[in-house]
């Protein structure tokens, strides 16, 4: 039982570049969410998605786009990086909306 | 619009000693607070939580209190030991969970 598995755990990626980070959880939750955490800010919602089939906005969405693969996995892609998306990427799941989230391990994407 | 802060950025205690990480949130149409630790170069674990219609939960060696009327939560952790370093963040569920900044808790050995 692996939990929540992000991927990779670093990347460095020139500005303009595009990239999908990989998330799969096996713990049969039906929500899951994509954050980034930036030194003294917390963690901020990027996108979530309350069941398979559907994502939503977060707080932070702008130049990010996510999908809902099947209940297991949710991805987040970077269409074309800025070096304000350097930060550490955090994916998460929950049985219900927002209760007791179980978090990955984390990306560290740093764009130059 | 809702926001979650905490009062202290750092916090340094003394081994055995208990911790007190204070909490407060702005809107109070949250009926559901969780607090998590976070350990260096992990992601967070969810600790305890609580329910507006609680003004206290205990688990193991972590209290958790909740005053509604001043907006303020917050997490006693008791006899504090190294492996508590960690920084905490509470959070409070809206429509989607906002998270605090988080408090840096130092135990001096």
């Amino acid at each position: 039982n692996a939990g929540v598995t992000q991927t990779p755990k670093f990347q460095v990626l020139k500005t303009g570049q595009s990239m999908t980070l990989q998330c799969a959880q096996d713990m049969n939750h039906n929500s899951m969410y994509w954050y980034r955490q930036d030194p003294g800010m917390g963690l901020r919602l990027i996108y979530y998605s309350a069941s398979e089939g559907t994502t939503d906005k977060g707080e932070v969405p702008n130049g990010y786009n996510v999908s809902r693969l099947n209940k297991r996995e949710f991805s987040l892609r970077l269409e074309s990086a800025a070096p304000s998306q350097t930060s550490v990427y955090f994916c998460a799941s929950s049985t219900d909306r927002g209760e007791k989230l179980f978090f990955g391990s984390g990306t560290q994407l740093s764009v130059l | 619009g809702e926001s979650v802060g905490l009062h202290l950025p750092t916090l340094s205690v003394q081994e055995g000693d208990n911790s007190i990480i204070n909490c407060a949130y702005s809107n109070s149409a949250s009926d559901y607070f969780i607090w998590y630790k976070q350990e260096s170069g992990k992601g967070p674990q969810f600790i305890i939580d609580i329910r507006s219609n609680m003004d206290k939960r205990q688990g193991q060696r972590v209290t958790v209190l909740l005053n509604k009327t001043v907006k303020h939560l917050s997490l006693q952790i008791a006899a504090t030991q190294p492996g508590d370093s960690a920084v905490y963040f509470c959070a409070a569920l809206y429509d989607k969970v906002i998270f605090g900044p988080g408090t840096s808790l130092s135990v001096i050995p």
